[in-house]
């Protein structure tokens, strides 16, 4: 049992090259989520899918795109990078489990655009 | 969304126990209480979560008084693996709402030999 798997670890992109993180869980969550957090600040929650075929905006969606491919995959693609979207990309999935509604974190993709 | 205020940072020393204190006047009915704990080049790991009352895990208490404009994480005799930051989030993350739950800037807990 994986958890929450995301590639690539690192990547570091030119200003307007394009890239797609991808996201994969084996929990059978219903619920799926891309985080950016930049140094020395909390999460802010780019695009979630609540379930299956289903996607919405968070607080920073401008300048990204997700696919919810299944109910495992939940990519996030940058069509058009930018030095601001240099970041750490976390990728999240949650289901109610016992008592309680937690998301589970991927170790991160780690993103430079020079 | 729920508001959330917490200190910036807290000291604490190896075997005393640390009280990290949220607070949120503006939490809705269906709002629950979650912390996540997140250690350097790491994704956040869920703590505790409640709703009211006390809530007691292996690895911390959650303490949220009656008007719930507040909560209270308690972590028992921390050592200098508990070096992180914490996050108080609030939110429903119930159903449709799945999702809408903020992170703001943490608490830094510094634990010293």
């Amino acid at each position: 049992n994986a958890g929450v798997t995301q590639t690539p670890k690192f990547q570091v992109l030119k200003t307007g090259q394009s890239m797609t993180l991808q996201c994969a869980q084996d929990m059978n969550h219903n619920s799926m989520y891309w985080y950016r957090q930049d140094p020395g600040m909390g999460l802010r929650l780019i695009y979630y899918s609540a379930s299956e075929g289903t996607t919405d905006k968070g607080e920073v969606p401008n300048g990204y795109n997700v696919s919810r491919l299944n109910k495992r995959e939940f990519s996030l693609r940058l069509e058009s990078a930018a030095p601001s979207q240099t970041s750490v990309y976390f990728c999240a999935s949650s289901d109610y489990s016992g008592s309680a509604y937690e998301q589970y974190f991927g170790p991160g993709t780690r993103l430079t655009v020079t | 969304l729920a508001k959330t205020t917490q200190p910036i940072s807290m000291d604490s020393y190896e075997g005393q126990e640390v009280n990290i204190t949220c607070s949120h006047n503006n939490i809705a009915t269906n709002d629950y209480i979650t912390w996540y704990q997140q250690f350097p080049s790491q994704g956040p790991r869920f703590i505790i979560q409640g709703y009211k009352t006390k809530v007691t895990n292996e690895v911390a208490s959650l303490f949220i008084p009656a008007d719930r404009k507040s909560s209270t994480l308690s972590l028992p005799r921390v050592s200098l693996s508990d070096t992180a930051v914490y996050y108080c989030l609030v939110g429903d993350s119930r159903g449709s709402n799945t999702g809408k739950l903020i992170f703001g800037q943490g608490t830094t807990l510094q634990v010293k030999p």
